[in-house]
């Protein structure tokens, strides 16, 4: 079973429309983060969170918004889905070491019509 | 601002060695970080650099170069399996990772 799991794996939704996706990790990590990937460029970082109370924005949060509802899981919405926010969405965790090695999850494609 | 770049695509043949490059600028830095992505899948750890030098880790290695702010992962005895994007990383003096847009690695037989 995979360490970082993503729900769903691919979603086609419409302008407008309120989706969630979801991340959960058997890793016992406390930091977990959602970043999104779009062709020709680097990651980006949403938002992370370092603790179940401790939520961040990241670098573009607008449009945004994350729950962590327990240490293993941490959601993030889209409140009215836009199309420029049709990208691959990865939800990562690290153990917050020297190093911060993330886990990702397999990722989400959203595709936003 | 910070910056990484890395060229967007190399092309290397099976059993060659492959050298990825790798420059950054941030505001302060807490190390560099190399990952592998597969087509579709997600980016998997592959090294990290903080001080000067070079870290050998089997066929692949990566080295630094703080006061250049360079960085290269070397890859010897290419296989098939290795055709990937290659993603680089900068840490800055936040801890927020720096991306780059990764650099896509062209195995030929």
């Amino acid at each position: 079973d995979a360490d970082v799991t993503q729900t769903p794996r691919n979603r086609i939704t419409k302008t407008g429309k309120r989706i969630m996706l979801e991340c959960s990790q058997t890793k016992g990590h406390d930091r977990m983060y959602w970043y999104r990937q779009d062709p020709g460029l680097g990651l980006r970082l949403i938002y992370y969170s370092f603790d179940v109370k401790d939520i961040n924005k990241g670098e573009i949060s607008d449009g945004y918004s994350v729950s962590r509802q327990a240490q293993a899981k941490f959601s993030l919405s889209l409140e009215s889905a836009i199309p420029n926010q049709t990208a691959l969405y990865f939800c990562a965790t690290s153990d917050g070491g020297d190093a911060e090695k993330l886990f990702f999850g397999s990722g989400t494609q959203l595709s936003v019509l | 601002g910070q910056n990484i770049d890395q060229p967007t695509e190399m092309t290397a043949t099976e059993g060659a060695i492959v050298q990825i490059n790798c420059t950054y600028q941030t505001s302060g830095f807490n190390g560099l970080f190399w990952y592998q992505q597969h087509a579709g899948e997600a980016p998997t750890f592959l090294s990290y650099n903080v001080l000067d030098g070079l870290e050998e880790k089997g066929r692949f290695s990566s080295f630094l170069s703080r006061s250049k702010g360079y960085s290269y992962l070397l890859l010897k005895e290419l296989q098939m399996k290795d055709s990937a994007s290659y993603l680089c990383a900068a840490m800055d003096s936040n801890y927020q990772l720096i991306w780059g847009a990764g650099t896509k690695l062209i195995i030929k037989p």
